[in-house]
């Protein structure tokens, strides 16, 4: 059984548009993140979520969205596509918060 | 704030070699340290992780790491690697409390060679 688990797992699209990156977890757990990681790895926290609630909104720009409409599922909405929103997005939960993270595979979005 | 910093890039051992990364991490309390493999093309395996207790830590794939709090450091290790390890490593710390978040370190790329 997978645990965290997104679609599509690759996303290539055209500049301007709007798409949605979609993220499940069959864990139980009550805490959800999105994270980017670009062309050199780096890896950075976008949002988390508790329960349903925003909990960290880390200077996104608002044309990322995130929703979540029960605390097993966590999704992404982005407008008005940029290039530079390239990049691999991956999905995360945890039990709580501080604890350990399980990852979900990533959405790999390429913007052209 | 929070930060996390891998002084290597690149490491390149032989197959059979020991195997040192190292990470420094940067938080005002007592951290929770974790260390995540992502093979290529892969998402992040959670390697092992540092809450309380014992320093030294194990892992799974024989790994282990050292939280030694004098040098705010928290080294991974592997006695002797195998041509499955070569992957990208990240150190992280976490955060504690309602808005809490993992700061990756920019991570180690790890290449055996044979």
């Amino acid at each position: 059984d997978t645990a965290v688990s997104q679609t599509p797992k690759y996303l290539v699209t055209q500049m301007g548009n709007d798409k949605s990156i979609k993220c499940e977890q069959n864990l139980g757990h009550d805490t959800m993140y999105w994270y980017k990681q670009d062309s050199k790895k780096f890896l950075k926290i976008m949002f988390s979520y508790n329960n349903k609630e925003l909990i960290i909104n880390e200077t996104v720009p608002n044309r990322f969205s995130p929703k979540s409409p029960d605390k097993a599922h966590l999704n992404l909405h982005i407008n008005s596509l940029e290039l530079g929103d390239s990049a691999v997005y991956f999905c995360a939960s945890s039990p709580q918060n501080g604890n350990e993270q399980f990852f979900g595979p990533g959405t790999r979005l390429t913007v052209l | 704030a929070q930060s996390v910093t891998q002084p290597d890039i690149h490491i390149t051992v032989s197959e059979g070699a020991s195997l040192e990364l190292r990470c420094n991490y940067s938080y005002g309390a007592t951290p929770y340290l974790f260390w995540y493999v992502q093979s290529p093309g892969q998402g992040l395996q959670l390697l092992l992780k540092y809450f309380s207790g014992d320093t030294l830590v194990q892992g799974i794939k024989g790994f282990e790491a050292e939280f030694k709090r004098s040098q705010s450091s928290f080294n991974l290790r592997k006695p002797s690697v195998h041509w499955s390890d070569a992957a990208e490593y990240f150190c992280a710390v976490g955060s504690t409390g309602t808005a809490s978040k993992l700061t990756f370190g920019t991570g180690t790329r790890l290449q055996v060679t044979l």
